[in-house]
């Protein structure tokens, strides 16, 4: 597509519920980045992905958040037993190699309440 | 660790009235410092890329330098539609991953008409 599309834009939960958001990057692009921005906050890193495999995820908070990219295209962030500190916008970004520019897409909003 | 600071946290600003923000960084080898504009609500938009002290690089009203310890982000002559929330981003070559960015929590900019 034009640019990286992330679904869905907002997603209210209730604490402990589990939870699943969508990249999708631009086509042909091989590194695909997932950050969580709190309010007031620049972007905070979670992993990064180069091809299928999860190049780097030591941003990840605890084994709650979990994130794969099974064909080398869509991701999905995948967090278990919400809690409520984790309500923040959830932005994907990818890049044509490790070391471009990232395009990011314009988040999902999750509130756990 | 990779850190970035930037200043101020907000800057209110007339229209026609010059300024600059501040982006402060250490980094374990740079392989690229970012400049991103994010507006409410939307996923931050790429402005610039510098990689070595002295570089320059100029858009319209902005004009990004970069010298060994932070980046400048001088604004000329700004107009209301140049507030937004400006972020820094460095890329560094430590660690297993040389992709992921590492963001300041940005400075919010105003300008009044």
């Amino acid at each position: 597509g034009a640019g990286v599309s992330q679904t869905p834009s907002n997603k209210v939960t209730e604490k402990g519920k589990y939870v699943e958001l969508r990249c999708d990057p631009i086509s042909g692009h091989t590194a695909l980045y997932w950050y969580r921005q709190s309010l007031g906050q620049g972007p905070e890193f979670l992993i990064y992905f180069q091809g299928t495999g999860a190049a780097d995820d030591s941003g990840l908070p605890n084994d709650r958040f979990f994130a794969v990219r099974p064909e080398g295209s869509v991701s999905t962030l995948k967090i278990q037993r919400t809690e409520r500190g984790d309500s923040a916008v959830y932005l994907c970004a990818s890049s044509p190699d490790y070391k471009d520019v990232l395009t990011f897409g314009a988040g999902s909003r999750l509130t756990v309440l | 660790e990779d850190q970035v600071t930037q200043s101020p946290e907000a800057l209110r600003l007339q229209e026609g009235e010059s300024s600059s923000l501040n982006c402060s960084y250490t980094v374990s080898g740079l392989r690229g410092l970012f400049w991103y504009r994010q507006d409410p609500g939307k996923g931050p938009e790429f402005l610039f890329t510098l990689y070595s002290a002295g570089e320059e690089k100029e858009k319209e009203r902005l004009k990004a330098t970069l010298t060994k310890k932070e980046s400048f982000l001088h604004i000329t002559a700004p107009k209301p539609e140049d507030s937004a929330t400006y972020l820094c981003a460095v890329r560094g070559a430590g660690g297993t991953s040389y992709g992921k960015l590492t963001f300041g929590q940005g400075t919010i900019l105003t300008v009044h008409p």
